[in-house]
C-alpha cells in the first residue's frame, strides 16, 4: 500500500519567492496533518484537517503560511512571502482516525525546504 | 501545556545488546504515547504505541512500558542489529496533537 506522498522532496528557493508543499494521504484516511522540524524546535504541528476542514490552525506561525484541503486526496501547504527561517523539513502525515481521536498518525517522507 | 522530555539525547550499544530510552510527560490527561523511527531523509515511522489502560506492550524485539503513576514510558530494544540505528521520538498526546520529545540518537555498532 501506498503510503502518504510528499512532492517535492527538495526545494531551494529565494528569500521572498512562494513555496507551494504538496501532499497526499493515505487512500481512506480522513485526517491529515501539516508538521515542521527544525534542530531548535523539534517536530511541531502547523495545522491539522479533519474530512477536509481545517479544524486546528494554531501552529501556523504567521500570516505567511496557508494550507488548504480541496479534496480527500491532496493537501497544499503554502509560503509567501518566504523567509530564511522557513527553512526546515515539512512533513504531512494522516490518521485513519477522525476528530479528536486522530492520534494515530502515519507520515511522509517530508519535504527539505532552504530558503537563502 | 504537555511537555515531553526524553533520555539519552544519544545512545550506542554493541550489536545483539539491549537498549532502553526513556520518557517523562507532564500532562496526566494524555492517553497516548507512540514511539517513532526517524532514518536519515526519512519521515517518522511508527513503530509501537501504548494507550493509557496498558501497561506493556510487545512487538518482536521491542517492547514500550508505561508507568502512569510516575508519568514516564520506555521503548525497549532487543537484540539490537544495525538496522536499529536511527534517531528514535517518543510522543504524548490526549486528543490529536502529539507532543514530541527531542529524539534519541541510537547507534548500533557492528
Amino acid at each position: 500500500d501506498a503510503g502518504v506522498i510528499q512532492s517535492p522532496r527538495h526545494e531551494v528557493t529565494e528569500m521572498g519567492q512562494e513555496v507551494t508543499l504538496r501532499c497526499k494521504p493515505i487512500s481512506g484516511h480522513n485526517s491529515l496533518f501539516w508538521y515542521r522540524q527544525t534542530m531548535m524546535r523539534g517536530l511541531e504541528l502547523l495545522i491539522y484537517f479533519n474530512n477536509n476542514v481545517p479544524i486546528d490552525d494554531s501552529g501556523m506561525p504567521e500570516d505567511r503560511f496557508s494550507a488548504k484541503m480541496p479534496n480527500a486526496s491532496f493537501s497544499t501547504l503554502k509560503i509567501q512571502p518566504s523567509e530564511p527561517r522557513d527553512s526546515a523539513v515539512y512533513f504531512c502525515a494522516s490518521s485513519p482516525d477522525e476528530g479528536p481521536k486522530a492520534d494515530t498518525q502515519y507520515f511522509g517522507p517530508g519535504t527539505r525546504l532552504t530558503v537563502l | 501545556g504537555e511537555n515531553v522530555e526524553q533520555h539519552p539525547s544519544t545512545l550506542s550499544v554493541q550489536e545483539g545488546d539491549s537498549a532502553v530510552i526513556k520518557c517523562t510527560y507532564s500532562d496526566s490527561a494524555s492517553n497516548y504515547f507512540p514511539w517513532y523511527k526517524q532514518e536519515l531523509g526519512k519521515g517518522p515511522q511508527l513503530i509501537i504505541d501504548i494507550r493509557s489502560n496498558v501497561g506493556e506492550k510487545k512487538d518482536q524485539r521491542i517492547a514500550v512500558t508505561l508507568n502512569k503513576t510516575a508519568k514516564h514510558f520506555s521503548l525497549h530494544i532487543t537484540e539490537t542489529q544495525p538496522e536499529d540505528s536511527a534517531v528514535y521520538f517518543c510522543a504524548a498526546s490526549r486528543w490529536y496533537k502529539l507532543i514530541f520529545g527531542s529524539g534519541t540518537r541510537l547507534l548500533v555498532r557492528p
